[in-house]
């Protein structure tokens, strides 16, 4: 069976500070990937998402996240955090083709001002 | 504005009685989806329904029911057989031509005492 596995369920980090968060995957056919965030009482809204192509992909607020194909993951980047990034970050998979898209748990990031 | 609706935001029954939550659609989009968020464990597909009158049965769908009459609703009944009923249960919508990007609702809160 299909899954995605987020390796950090809690992160927190000062403001400035690089992030990292790692999201793999199994499934061996071409995927559709993305991130959602969750911001406190708001809206679960897309991050970024990778289709095809360039396979470092670009998101909003400062966000990034690259693609590599024979590691199975989507690991989401930020050079700098702000407070403001406090909030939920799932990553999710969708075989190409398919309706159903495999969510991962979820990491809770905290940004300490 | 285009979006989804979900109504209530809060929700609270009692043990035994079916309740229904509503997820309304002005997005033109074929495909709609209800999931269950419960902490550290991602988001599960309750049913999804690729076009009118016809659904699927997700991940965890024992105890639910779902009806799909009109393209931009899609109501889910959380019946009395759910044996753990209280969660945040989010509605999405996408068209599946664009890699099944998932637009969300703002969820609804059900708590069953």
């Amino acid at each position: 069976a299909q899954s995605v596995s987020q390796h950090n369920h809690h992160v927190i980090l000062s403001e400035a500070a690089s992030l990292e968060l790692g999201c793999n995957y199994s499934y061996g056919g071409t995927v559709n990937l993305f991130w959602y965030v969750q911001y406190p009482g708001q809206h679960l809204q897309l991050l970024l998402k990778y289709f095809s192509g360039d396979p470092l992909v670009k998101g909003i607020k400062g966000f990034e996240a690259e693609f590599i194909k024979s590691k199975f993951s989507f690991n989401l980047r930020k050079p700098s955090v702000q407070w403001s990034d406090t909030a939920e970050y799932f990553c999710a998979v969708n075989a190409r083709g398919n309706y159903q898209l495999i969510w991962g748990a979820g990491t809770k990031l905290i940004i300490k001002p | 504005d285009g979006g989804i609706t979900q109504s209530p935001k809060y929700l609270f029954r009692k043990e035994g009685q079916n309740v229904t939550l509503s997820c309304e659609q002005n997005l033109n989009h074929d495909a709609m989806y209800w999931y269950r968020q419960d902490p550290g464990q991602g988001l599960r597909l309750i049913y999804y329904s690729q076009i009118v009158n016809d659904f699927q049965k997700g991940d965890i769908a024992e105890g639910y029911s779902v009806s799909r009459e009109k393209k931009e609703s899609f109501p889910l009944t959380v019946t009395s057989a759910q044996k753990n009923p209280t969660a945040f249960y989010l509605c999405a919508s996408s068209i599946a031509t664009r890699g099944n990007e998932q637009f969300f609702g703002p969820g609804t809160r059900l708590t069953v005492l």
